[in-house]
């Protein structure tokens, strides 16, 4: 199996310009989770889905931040307009049913700068 | 809510020395624990998980952790540690009810000096 897989694995772009970063989970996977990894705060989830459904979306910044899984084998985290605070690596999860009992796959991350 | 607080940011150790990483976590609810290493430019990848039973979890590369219920710990060992064990390492819960909601620590940086 190719694993998780993000692109791209790195994007520098201006503020207030859109960005979109992709995910590919695990074929078979049925949950799929974004994460966000800064100096400040650390690793946290943004967003997880199960079933292509999103379920929790509390630890999205704000509404600039959207996310969504069109199909069991794509998902979107896109950020408009961008702000240099968003500079970050974000990380792309999956696991095989959304369980707590469950191993989740990273991606290697995007690493994202905004200047 | 639950928080997961590692206590040492970064820990030096030279090769084949053994090595204890420290884990501790707050919670209201049972949780599951989990540790995850992060190679320099990487995603993380699972070292071990406790789920229930035995204690003592053994995981890859020869690391193990020890689940201590009372002290709300989760604590990481090797005996005897490699300059490739260089990482980030996390630990993270998650609640019994949230289904896979991650809540990771701050991470703990493991770097063997030869």
């Amino acid at each position: 199996d190719a694993g998780v897989i993000q692109s791209p694995r790195h994007e520098v772009t201006e503020m207030g310009q859109e960005v979109t970063l992709r995910c590919k989970p695990i074929s078979g996977h049925n949950s799929l989770f974004w994460y966000r990894q800064t100096m400040m705060r650390g690793l946290e989830l943004l967003i997880y889905f199960n079933n292509n459904v999103p379920i929790d979306d509390s630890g999205m910044p704000e509404d600039r931040f959207s996310a969504k899984m069109p199909n069991a084998s794509f998902s979107t985290l896109k950020i408009q307009p961008s702000e240099p605070r968003d500079s970050a690596v974000y990380f792309c999860a999956s696991s095989p049913w959304g369980a707590g009992t469950d191993t989740q796959y990273f991606g290697p991350g995007t690493r994202l700068t905004v200047l | 809510a639950q928080s997961v607080t590692q206590l040492d940011s970064q820990v030096p150790v030279f090769e084949e020395a053994p090595v204890e990483l420290r884990c501790n976590y707050s919670s209201s609810v049972s949780v599951y624990l989990f540790w995850y290493v992060q190679y320099p430019n990487q995603g993380l990848q699972l070292l071990l998980k406790y789920l229930s039973g035995s204690t003592l979890v053994k995981g890859i590369n020869g690391f193990e952790a020890e689940f201590n219920k009372s002290q709300t710990s989760f604590h990481l060992r090797k005996p005897s540690v490699h300059i490739s064990d260089t990482a980030e390492y996390f630990c993270a819960v998650t609640p019994y009810n949230q289904g896979g909601k991650l809540i990771f620590g701050q991470g703990t940086e493991l770097s063997v000096k030869p």
